[in-house]
């Protein structure tokens, strides 16, 4: 099956520093990365996401790349804030006989300083 | 609009106690998802159910048993409940493959 290998665990930045989370994954056959953003006590909430067929997709601060030859992708978030100050989980969309379901990493902490 | 709702949101629960958490979505979707959370591991697949009629075991499905009562509940079952298994739920629910995963807010479980 899939699976899905985050790093780092944590990060510490200074606001309107750019930060950087990169993932990889197992199954050639998964063409789908989302990204989600945890606040504490909170759900997780989708923030950007890439299928295969395109290599990088951008929405304001934040940009995801994705090297299928390699099986890794990554999230950028530019001019942090403190309010991106959260746990931030790559996925990807394994796949079997029975269906499909998101892997997740185990999380990247970012905190963002002022 | 309500998206996924999970109910309870707290349960505490003595060792060898069963209980069922439940799990209903309003946005028409397939696929319904039930994953856990502990610190450190991320969120882990337990079971899911890609359409109506449908079950599948994920990642961690030990202990733990599912039901796809229909196309809007998916509903998830420790009949033994152990320590181990302290964590909090979530359900998820998606459109088609491809497509996002959205998440309900959670059941935070303890077991004593």
């Amino acid at each position: 099956g899939e699976n899905v290998e985050q790093h780092p665990s944590t990060l510490s930045v200074q606001e309107g520093d750019s930060a950087v989370i990169k993932c990889t994954y197992s199954d050639s056959a998964s063409n789908y990365f989302p990204w989600y953003k945890q606040e504490l006590g909170k759900r997780p909430q989708l923030i950007i996401d890439i299928r295969s067929n395109v290599g990088e997709k951008k929405d304001q601060r934040i940009a995801v790349t994705l090297n299928k030859t390699a099986k890794h992708f990554s999230l950028h978030i530019t001019e942090t804030q403190p309010e991106d100050s959260a746990v931030y989980f790559c996925a990807a969309m394994g796949a079997n006989q029975a269906g499909t379901a998101l892997i997740f990493g185990k999380g990247t902490t970012l905190s963002v300083s002022s | 609009n309500a998206g996924v709702t999970q109910t309870p949101k707290f349960q505490v629960l003595k060792t060898g106690q069963s209980m069922t958490l439940q799990c209903a979505q309003d946005m028409n979707h397939n696929s319904m998802y039930w994953y856990r959370q502990d610190p450190g591991m991320g969120l882990r697949l337990i079971y899911y159910s890609a359409s109506e009629g449908t079950t599948d075991k994920g990642e961690v499905p030990n202990g733990y048993n599912v039901s796809r009562l229909n196309k809007r509940e998916f509903s998830l079952r420790l009949e033994s409940a152990a320590p181990s298994q302290t964590s909090v739920y979530f359900c998820a629910a998606r459109l088609y493959s491809n497509q996002p995963q959205h998440f309900g807010d959670g059941t935070r479980l303890s077991i004593l």
